[in-house]
Formats: C-alpha cells, structure tokens, sequence
C-alpha cells in the first residue's frame, strides 16, 4: 500500500515568489491534514480537509496561504508570496478515521532566501 | 486541549528496556492517549494508542494507571535505530474540536552501542 506523498521533498525560492505543495493522501482516506515546523519550533496544525471540504482551518497563519483539496484526493498548499517566515518543514498527513491513526509524509522542505 | 510534558532528552544503550513517562494532568475523559515517533527528516509514525491500563504491539507497550494523569511508553530492548524524538499527544478521537494532532517539545532519545 503506498503512502502518503509529499512533492517536492526540497524547495528552495526567492523572498515574494510563489511556491505550491502537492500531498498525496493514501487513497480512501478522507481525512488529510496539512501541519508544518519552522526551524526550532513544534510540529504545528494547519488545516484538515474531510474529502474536499476545509473541517478545520485554524491554524492557517495568514491569507498568503491557500489550501485545495478538489475532488477530494489530492491536496495543495499554495504560499504567495513567500515571507523569510514560511521557511520550514511542511507535513501532510491522512488518516481513515477522524482522530483515529494518522499517517504522515516525508515532508517538504520549504527554504525562502 | 490537555497540555503534555515529557523530558526533552533521553540516553539509553543497545539492549536496554526504555521507559519514557508523559504527565498529563488536564487530561479529559473522553482524551486517549498516542504517542508517534519521529526520525531525522522523516514524518511522525505512529507507535501506538491507549486508553487506559496496558496496550501492547509489536513495537512497544503503553502504560496508563488508574487516574490517567501519566503515561509510559515502554520500548524493549532498543537498537540505535531507535534513536528518535518521540512525541506524547493528547486528545478526543471523536471530538470534532480535538481532531487535530497537538505536538508538543516530544522526548530527543538517543540510544548508544
């Protein structure tokens, strides 16, 4: 069974550009979360999607960021533009039961110069 | 949301049993208990779930007395590949409010041969 899947793994941009994530879900999960850490801070919650609808958003740091999830399969997460700020390590997350075990990605790797 | 407090680092050799306790005082009634690991750019992994008294899986064992207010992770015989932060979470598996995973500082271990 593949996993979760996060594209690109690195990402590296330039102050005020625009950078998307993609992320995978294991498929028939419809629950996918997307969470993020920035350099020495805790894995922080973004938003989580139930198929293609935003349940949750809270987390979300400002409207630079935007999340899609059409057809609820894949998912992206659009930052524009980017802030020195943004650079970190953004996981996805899906999971099968709503706060049951959730299964994580291999991240991406965001770096804003 | 209970808050949840777990040493920040721990040593250990091959071989040994580990035991990494977790307070959460505030817990909830309806809270259960997940603890999830994490390696070097890597995504968590969940270990395992609890709710109360014992759970046990191939990986490790979960320990939760009576008043619920702590918990141990319990790893047999760790190998270096143990080495990872691993990461107490509380929460309501069923609360709409609680779905969200909420990570906290997790405790560094570090096993040596």
């Amino acid at each position: 069974e593949a996993g979760v899947t996060q594209f690109p793994s690195h990402s590296v941009i330039e102050k005020g550009q625009t950078v998307t994530l993609r992320c995978d879900p294991i498929s028939g999960h419809d629950n996918l979360y997307w969470y993020r850490r920035v350099m020495g801070k805790e894995i922080k919650f973004l938003l989580h999607f139930v198929k293609e609808s935003k349940q949750d958003e809270s987390g979300m740091p400002n409207n630079r960021f935007l999340a899609e999830r059409t057809g609820g399969t894949y998912s992206t997460l659009k930052v524009q533009p980017a802030e020195l700020e943004d650079s970190g390590v953004y996981f996805c997350a899906s999971s099968q039961d709503r706060g049951r075990r959730a299964f994580f990605g291999q991240g991406t790797r965001l770096t804003v110069v | 949301l209970a808050k949840t407090t777990q040493p920040i680092s721990m040593d250990s050799y091959e071989g040994q049993e580990v035991n990494i306790t977790c307070s959460h005082n505030n817990i909830a009634t309806n809270d259960y208990i997940t603890w999830y690991q994490q390696f070097p750019s890597q995504g968590p992994r969940f270990i395992i779930q609890g709710y109360k008294t014992k759970v046990t899986n191939e990986v490790a064992s979960l320990f939760i007395p009576a008043d619920r207010k702590s918990s141990t992770l319990s790893l047999p015989r760790v190998s270096l590949s143990d080495t990872a932060v691993y990461y107490c979470l509380v929460g309501d598996p069923g609360s709409y409010n609680t779905d969200k995973l909420i990570f906290g500082t997790g405790t560094r271990l570090q096993v040596f041969p």
